[in-house]
């Protein structure tokens, strides 16, 4: 399996700020890695798939970059409802995997 | 606009079978895969398997021997049954669409005990 390490694992920010989320694979996947966000009690929500393009409605203060094993995620001018629980996911093999997850704290 | 409404049992006693199903309404259904997803405090997001609209499958290793995934294309209906829970299978389950997991199912919280 292709293991996913997310770093870091919790962040603290405040409202304004920019920050970065870095996800690594255990071995090459291209770019077929995508971003999640996940507020308490709801299902994750989809910002970009292959590692920089934007889902449909997501905001462009939302960015990601990378290719084969290095990949990172940027928010820029964190707003109250960036707050939240972010996950990379890689589908370029069966099973599909996903990191540990970063909490974005205030 | 796509959406994906799931539902199922959500108490289970060890042993017995959980079943969940999830509709797709709106957008298209072929040329998608359809995926099955659990989270889990202890395991965080796992991956279940999927299936095309051709019935094609995929399952995840660790849990090949007990679950199927089947789809009804004239419903537009997928549906996972996972056989002989323990409480480690206790989590919740997301439906979800395409490789990138485009759009997910509101989740069902099941519990074994």
């Amino acid at each position: 399996d292709i293991q996913m390490t997310q770093s870091p694992s919790s962040l603290s920010a405040s409202v304004g700020d920019r920050v970065t989320i870095t996800c690594r694979a255990s071995q090459d996947i291209n770019t077929f890695l995508a971003w999640f966000q996940q507020k308490p009690g709801q299902a994750p929500k989809s910002l970009i798939y292959g590692a920089s393009r934007l889902q449909s409605g997501v905001p462009s203060k939302f960015s990601g970059s990378g290719s084969g094993t290095d990949f990172t995620l940027t928010i820029n001018s964190l707003q109250p409802e960036d707050f939240a629980t972010y996950y990379c996911h890689q589908y370029d093999s069966t099973p599909y995997t996903f990191g540990q997850g970063t909490n974005l704290e205030i | 606009q796509v959406q994906l409404q799931q539902w199922g049992a959500g108490l289970l006693k060890p042993s017995e079978t959980l079943s969940l199903t999830c509709a797709v309404y709106g957008g298209s259904f072929s040329g998608y895969y359809w995926h099955w997803i659990r989270q889990s405090p202890g395991k965080g997001l796992e991956w279940i398997g999927e299936i095309n609209h051709g019935g094609t499958t995929n399952y995840n290793p660790s849990l090949k021997n007990r679950v199927n995934i089947l789809i009804d294309t004239s419903k537009k209906w997928f549906s996972l049954t996972l056989t002989a829970v323990t409480a480690a299978d206790t989590a919740v389950y997301y439906c979800a669409r395409g490789w990138d997991f485009q759009v997910w199912g509101q989740g069902t919280t099941v519990t074994v005990s």
